[in-house]
Order: C-alpha cells, then structure tokens, then sequence
C-alpha cells in the first residue's frame, strides 16, 4: 500500500494499551489547535479539537492536553484499536490577517501490535 | 455522503502538461482551503477562500498556479506546465467559518513523469 510517511516518528503499542502522541507548536499566538488521522492514501481525518482557553478535552477514547506554556499539545488514545494504526499529526491555526491557516506538524506513524 | 469530495482521485501526466483539480466542500462552508502533502510531510497550506473571493496564497503557490471559486461553491486548482516536483497529494479543506473545524476531502494525487 502506499506510504504516506517515510521517515515519521514512530509508536508502538500493544492492541488494548493506552498511546500517548506528543506534538510540540511554534506560535505561541496559535489559538486553536487540531489532532487529526490520516490512513494510508486518505485525507487527514479530524479526531478531536481544542481551543487556548482551556487546557485539556475529552472524546470518545481520545484526551487532548495543552501546555501553552511548553507549547506543547499531546493526544492520549485508550484502549488501542487496530484500527487506530495511522499517521497522526497535529496541527495549529494562525490567524494571518484573518485567514485561518493550519500549520502541521511532522506527524507520528502509530502501530497497533495485536 | 456529505463530506468533502475531490475529483479525480488520481492523476498521471507527462510532464508540461496542465491539470485541473476540483473540490466540492461540504454544503454551506463558506470557506475552503488548498493544501499540498508530499511523502513523509504534514499538510502545507496553499491558498484560501472566503466564499468566492481568494484571500490568501502561500509562497508555494508559484504563477503556475490558479485557484478559482467562481460561485462561492465548488473550486478549481490548476497547474500549469506541470514540473515534476510538482508531484504530490493536493487536499481540499472547507470550514464553517472562522477558527472553525476544516474538514479534508480525500485529495488527489498527483505524480508528473
């Protein structure tokens, strides 16, 4: 199947574990952040979001925690799934003169081992 | 299905040639957004709509390129005289407005030989 990252930070968890994904931002401006999945061959599939007035979010098995003070963002997925197997990145938005522009970050090849 | 569709899918093309790609956002985001993916990078931003009228363009998008949203609804990327660094995923986003989710269409890919 095709590849949609070669040379991405990888994890390894075992089917039923918990992951935890870590992303570091660069603007410390950004007031809006992103996670979102992408399969091999898809388009970037939106998780879960969060906004800079808060600090941690809460989904369907996924968690999304925010230190600005780090510039930091991290995803927590629980009880891994095979189906969870995918490239994700995060990503956040700046705001240029009113357009809302995401900036991705490099992205982690998660592999769930059954 | 109402999520965001591209079309095609696919592309092959020699290499000078043009290309057009269409996006089709989910109905009533008023805005829509062009990315392009290359292996083993995150999506880059290219060029943004509001409605019909283009309010943003990155640096990576050369005079080659051209992005149209004639009516505010669905929208165009055209390359041309296609080089081969051109080859990549180009992905499609619409929003409901500002600092609002954006949603991705499957993308098109593209190899230029």
């Amino acid at each position: 199947g095709e590849s949609v990252g070669l040379h991405l930070p990888t994890l390894s968890v075992q089917e039923g574990d918990n992951s935890i994904i870590n992303c570091a931002y660069s603007n410390s401006a950004s007031d809006y952040f992103i996670w979102y999945k992408q399969e091999s061959g898809k388009g970037p599939q939106f998780i879960i979001d969060i906004r800079s007035n808060m600090d941690k979010r809460q989904g369907q098995r996924v968690t999304v925690l925010l230190n600005k003070t780090v510039k930091h963002l991290s995803l927590q997925i629980a009880a891994t799934q095979p189906g969870d197997s995918a490239v994700y990145f995060c990503a956040e938005n700046l705001d240029v003169q009113g357009a809302q522009k995401l900036v991705f970050g490099q992205g982690t090849r998660l592999t769930i081992n059954p | 299905d109402t999520g965001v569709s591209q079309d095609p899918r696919h592309k092959i093309t020699k290499r000078g040639q043009n290309v057009t790609f269409r996006c089709d956002p989910i109905s009533e985001h008023n805005r829509l957004y062009w990315y392009r993916q290359t292996l083993g990078q995150g999506p880059e931003f290219l060029t943004y709509f509001q409605n019909e009228a283009q309010l943003e363009k990155s640096r990576l998008l050369s005079d080659r390129f051209s992005a149209e949203r004639p009516k505010g609804s669905f929208s165009t990327l055209e390359i041309q005289r296609t080089e081969q660094g051109d080859s990549a995923m180009y992905l499609c986003a619409s929003s409901r407005g500002l600092v609002e989710t954006q949603y991705f269409g499957p993308g098109t890919r593209l190899l230029v030989l």
